[in-house]
């Protein structure tokens, strides 16, 4: 079975200061692991995937095996970045499961 | 265009009524899934098919179907709509590889 764990349902942080998701999975293959954005009132959008090792919109994610976790990452938040963001993870059938998301909040 | 179309937007509907939630795309892509969306919950999926002819379970299933009219188009129904399948709705594609998935803008569904 698939899993993705996200331990954090909110996070709240000052614009300019660093900000870390966290995801952990679950699953017994080789994953495919994503984070998907979602704005207020808006659509999921593909933020980004391990296997490009894109920085998109100053996000990075590092895809750790040992641990397997795929934290994403920011070096300085803006408050354009609050939104939810959702870890998911893709095995060999191509079916994403997400994790519950966590809540990011900038504040001014 | 939006490249995956959901309709209605919005839908508020009585217990036990029959409703039907469309999905169309232009992206060309074989793959197709619904799932709701509840906060605290995430998204879970609900029906997916792979092609014409595939029609898959996901985990919450029940108390609804799907139909894959063509390629294009994947309709999701609630037989006898009940109030906790109150949710937002998104339809979703994917192409055979790993590109990741391309969403609707979903569909709110009220049942009161």
């Amino acid at each position: 079975a698939q899993r993705v764990t996200q331990p954090e349902k909110l996070l709240s942080v000052f614009k300019g200061a660093p900000v870390e998701l966290k995801c952990n999975y679950s699953y017994s293959g080789s994953p495919e692991l994503f984070w998907y954005v979602q704005y207020s009132r808006q659509r999921l959008q593909l933020l980004l995937r391990h296997i490009s090792r894109e920085s998109i919109k100053g996000f990075t994610a590092d895809l750790n095996k040992g641990e397997t976790s795929f934290h994403l990452k920011k070096p300085f938040a803006q408050e354009e970045d609050s939104a939810m963001y959702y870890c998911a993870l893709t095995g060999s059938n191509y079916k994403l499961t997400f994790g519950k998301g966590t809540l990011l909040t900038v504040n001014p | 265009d939006a490249d995956v179309t959901q309709t209605p937007r919005n839908r508020i509907t009585k217990t036990g009524k029959r409703i039907m939630l469309e999905c169309s795309q232009t992206k060309g892509h074989d793959r197709m899934y619904w799932y709701r969306q509840d906060p605290g919950l995430g998204l879970r999926l609900i029906y997916y098919s792979f092609d014409v002819k595939d029609i898959n379970k996901g985990e919450i299933s029940d108390g609804y179907s799907v139909s894959r009219q063509a390629q294009a188009k994947f309709s999701l129904s609630l037989e006898s709509a009940i109030p906790n399948q109150t949710a937002l709705y998104f339809c979703a594609t994917s192409d055979q590889g790993a590109e990741g998935y391309t969403f609707g803008s979903g569909t709110r569904l009220t049942v009161v």
